[in-house]
């Protein structure tokens, strides 16, 4: 079945720190990619929606200077938080659409912890 | 505007128990698919089913069974002899056409504990 590896799982920055997240569809190729944030005990939040080879589109609400997504190939996805300050702690997931199959498959997610 | 509403924020059952979560969803397409997506503490999203707009058959997977009703646009999850196991906190999701991406739209979960 389509699998998508996300990493890290786990990471501690400092705050003003820069930190990438990697989403990667393994056996399939991924034309859209959706990256959500989840707060403790809260649902799945869409922060964006990235097309491969296209400036992703943000929700409202979402600074799309700090949260920097690139979706450079069919089969990779990079959320980079910029400076990151302690209110970015939350749990971030993404998410890959097959086209031929309309199905989603979520990565295991990144707990990012701010210091 | 689409919309997905998980009324339980948060259910206890004894082991054995059946438990039946309820979801209720809004949107303005005939054509959309729905979702139950199970999240165990360590945090990975795992697919329970899908379905479309046009099947309303009900569907049963071991002791898992769903229940379709666009007449009052349910899609009501309920585990047959729950287990500890089951513990975990269980979404609901609508997809459809409205945004052109198809994006995921999640319901606010419900927290299932099974006590032993």
């Amino acid at each position: 079945g389509a699998v998508v590896s996300q990493h890290p799982s786990r990471v501690i920055c400092k705050s003003g720190t820069s930190v990438k997240i990697e989403c990667r569809s393994l056996d399939f190729q991924a034309t859209t990619m959706f990256w959500y944030r989840q707060f403790p005990k809260q649902s799945l939040m869409l922060m964006a929606t990235s097309n491969e080879g296209s400036k992703a589109t943000y929700e409202q609400g979402v600074e799309k200077d700090k949260f920097l997504i690139n979706h450079a190939s069919l089969t990779l996805s990079t959320l980079t938080v910029t400076s990151a300050h302690p209110e970015d702690s939350s749990f971030y997931i993404c998410s890959a659409r097959q086209d031929e199959y309309y199905g989603y498959t979520f990565g295991s997610g990144t707990r990012l912890t701010v210091v | 505007a689409q919309k997905v509403t998980q009324a339980q924020t948060e259910i206890s059952v004894v082991e054995k128990e059946d438990v039946t979560l309820d979801c209720v969803y809004e949107t303005r397409d005939t054509t959309y698919y729905l979702f139950w997506y199970k999240q165990p503490p360590s945090g990975e999203l795992v697919f329970l089913i899908r379905r479309n707009s046009f099947d309303e058959q009900n569907e049963i997977s071991g002791r898992y069974s769903w229940n379709f009703q666009k007449s009052t646009s349910s899609f009501n999850f309920t585990i047959t002899a729950s287990q500890v196991v089951d513990s975990a906190v269980y979404f609901c999701a609508l997809s459809d056409f409205g945004t052109g991406a198809n994006n995921l739209f999640f319901g606010t979960g419900t927290r299932l504990t099974v006590i032993p």
